[in-house]
């Protein structure tokens, strides 16, 4: 199997510019997916594939990817988006699904 | 309207059984790969398992042997059987849709419907 990992808490001012790594072996063959989930509820797909943004999702959330890190930005962070973001992905063989192991974000 | 919906959680004794569902709406389960994903108290998000649509079915290690997936073409619904639990498997559990994609030579997945999510207590 293969794991991804989050640094678990990252801050930003309001407005500001903040980004969320994911790292793993597996994210040199797969793209990562972004997760948002706040307290009490579901996650939400936020970034998918090369840097896909659902229906719905503010585009000042953006993906990238390196190597084997993955990466989200958000560009003039709000309030709202003070929330836990997941990465998930595929391990090397591609059937187990993996999860990263989150990153609280405090918008200050 | 896209929509998952759990039932099935509960509270149970260690050692027993447990048997979520996942009833979807305006989409076929059997026509996509389906997941269960769960979040222990206070824990981050926790894959559990994948059927894919030609009916592949994956586990995490932590449930190998213990939990089955499976779906319900006639009902739409996807299933997990729980058996053997444990206090560690204490936990929201959400099903989730999981899409597959490409971009040149690279693959992605993505889990873009979620359930709200079915409690499971395992505790004497």
């Amino acid at each position: 199997s293969s794991e991804l990992t989050q640094d678990p808490a990252v801050s930003v001012a309001l407005g500001q510019t903040v980004r969320i790594t994911c790292q793993g072996d597996s994210l040199r063959s797969y793209y990562a997916s972004w997760y948002q989930q706040k307290p009490g509820q579901a996650p939400v797909l936020v970034i998918y594939g090369k840097n896909n943004r659902p229906s719905g999702i503010p585009d000042r959330f953006s993906g990238s990817s390196s190597g084997n890190t993955a990466s989200l930005t958000i560009t003039g962070a709000q309030a709202e988006d003070e929330a836990d973001y997941y990465c998930n992905s595929r391990d090397s063989s591609g059937n187990l699904v993996v999860f990263g192991g989150g990153t609280k974000l405090t918008v200050l | 309207e896209v929509q998952l919906v759990e039932s099935g959680g509960g509270l149970v004794q260690p050692g027993g059984s447990l048997r979520l569902s996942c009833a979807a709406s305006g989409f076929t389960v059997s026509s996509n790969y389906m997941s269960w994903v769960r979040q222990a108290p206070g824990k981050g998000l926790e894959w559990v398992s994948v059927i894919y649509s030609g009916g592949s079915t994956y586990y995490a290690d932590s449930v190998k042997g213990r939990f089955t997936i499976s779906r319900d073409n006639s009902k739409n619904t996807l299933y997990l059987q729980m058996n053997s639990l444990r206090a560690e498997d204490t936990a929201v559990y959400y099903c989730a849709r999981d899409a597959p994609g490409s971009y040149g030579p690279y693959y992605y997945y993505y889990m873009d419907v979620w359930g709200k999510g079915t409690t499971v207590t395992v505790s004497s």
